[in-house]
């Protein structure tokens, strides 16, 4: 069975730092290109950055660029969301997702989330 | 960026069919995915490549996809089926490129 759990969220304030975990098991790790997405509460699905296989392409929403990166390691079955200089519309879940290719992807399994708050 | 459209909410009673659109211009030239959400849980995929189940996804959930709309129809509604759910498709040609619709409430009243 195919599991991702998501760690390290938690209330932080604007212009802190967090850095989120997410633990997979259950599938090849490294044959999947892997992704977070959030959600502010009451809000809908935004995408916020994705990392391919081998790490060697990554991309990120606009309002993200330049304050997180994301980055994985194969050997530990894990994926990061390093988060910098916070800001309160950040506030949202962050869901670890593994992504489906073909011409299409989309996200096959996701995590139960972690709340990120960030307020002063 | 491309701009996916869909009315918030759609009440129904226990037993009718649920329409769900998702509007876009031309979408039809992409392939649709479904996302259904109960609250307080995680999203799940409910439908992929417009008109594909994931395994244990009831037959009563299928997809379409035509013109500039694509359509989430899930028969005889249960009140399990009471959640959000959003499409997403694939925009090649962004930075941008996975993008969620803004998502509709399903009530069974």
């Amino acid at each position: 069975e195919v599991q991702l759990v998501e760690s390290g969220g938690g209330v932080v304030r604007p212009g802190g730092s967090l850095r989120l975990s997410c633990a997979a098991s259950g599938f090849t790790f490294d044959d999947y290109a892997m992704g977070w997405v959030r959600q502010a509460p009451g809000k809908g699905l935004e995408w916020v950055s994705s990392i391919n296989r081998n790490s060697d392409n990554a991309g990120y929403v606009d309002s993200v660029k330049g304050r997180f990166t994301i980055s994985r390691d194969n050997a530990k079955t894990s994926l990061y969301l390093q988060m910098d200089s916070l800001r309160d519309e950040d506030t949202a879940f962050y869901y670890c997702a593994r992504v489906f290719s073909g011409s299409s992807p989309g996200f096959d399994w996701w995590g139960q989330g972690t709340l990120v708050t960030v307020s002063s | 960026s491309y701009v996916l459209t869909q009315p918030p909410s759609v009440s129904l009673a226990p037993g009718k069919t649920a329409r769900i659109t998702c509007g876009g211009i031309n979408i039809r030239t992409k392939s649709v995915h479904w996302y259904q959400q109960k609250p307080g849980q995680a999203p799940v995929l409910v439908i992929y490549f417009d008109t594909d189940r994931p395994s244990g996804i009831p037959e009563r959930f299928s997809g379409s996809n035509s013109g500039n709309t694509a359509t989430l129809t899930i028969s005889r509604v249960e009140a399990g089926d009471e959640a959000d759910y959003y499409c997403q498709v694939w925009d090649t040609n962004s930075d941008h490129p996975y993008v969620f619709g803004t998502g509709t409430k399903v009530t069974v009243l």
